[in-house]
């Protein structure tokens, strides 16, 4: 079966720019979670979606927002964007509590 | 704020050495402990979610125990392989409705030397 597919790969965008990420988890995983991975920080948790709504929110500022819809895509957008925001953008997806993550091959993000 | 904690942070061993690695955390409110293997270039792939305590999980070569009321895990590696070079993280999830929500530890960075 399909993965979790996240696009774009690769994205530079400029300082005070937004960008959008897109993860489609797979088909039936309703919890969708959201990771950071800076190399000083490791895996940092941005946000987990399920059914449509934001579930839990990791601390990070008001310009990282998310959203799921109906049909369990999720995106992530970053408003604002500074030059620390650089990093790789994680997105997994899970059929429920028992069991492990599935992780998309990310989106590395670069800000200039 | 959670501690999940990792050690060791590198490990170098040769092929068909065995091999260990700990992961720390909260003893209080337990409700899972996730490993996952992390290749260079590929996405973490989940090894096991461990939930009980005592467990013990196994996948192939690689298994897992579990103490929940020491708050520490293992992972062992029999007879390690160059292709088991990987980053090997555990994740901690807060509980309930928030078993999304994973605090990552930092990693154990396994080479194997042919």
């Amino acid at each position: 079966k399909a993965g979790v597919t996240q696009t774009p790969r690769y994205l530079i965008k400029t300082r005070g720019q937004q960008v959008t990420l897109s993860c489609s988890p797979i088909s039936g995983h309703r919890s969708v979670s959201w990771y950071q991975q800076t190399p000083g920080q490791g895996l940092q948790f941005l946000f987990e979606y399920f059914s449509e709504t934001q579930r839990n929110k990791g601390n990070f500022p008001g310009r990282f927002s998310g959203r799921q819809f109906s049909n369990s895509r999720s995106e992530m957008n970053v408003s604002t964007l500074e030059l620390g925001d650089s990093a790789l953008y994680l997105c997994a997806s899970s059929q429920g509590q028992y069991y492990g993550y599935t992780f998309g091959s990310g989106t590395r993000l670069t800000v200039v | 704020i959670l501690n999940v904690e990792q050690s060791p942070q590198s490990l170098h061993v040769q092929e068909g050495d065995s091999t260990n690695f700990t992961c720390s955390f909260p003893s209080s409110n337990f409700y899972a402990l996730h490993w996952y293997r992390w290749e260079t270039a590929k996405s973490p792939e989940a090894l096991f979610v461990m939930t009980l305590n005592g467990d013990e999980k196994k996948k192939g070569r690689i298994s897992a125990t579990l103490n929940t009321k020491e708050g520490y895990s293992y992972l062992y590696i029999k007879g390690s392989q160059p292709e088991d070079s990987a980053t090997y993280l555990c994740a901690f999830p807060a509980g309930g409705t928030s078993y999304g929500k994973l605090t990552f530890g930092q990693g154990t960075i396994l080479t194997v030397h042919p």
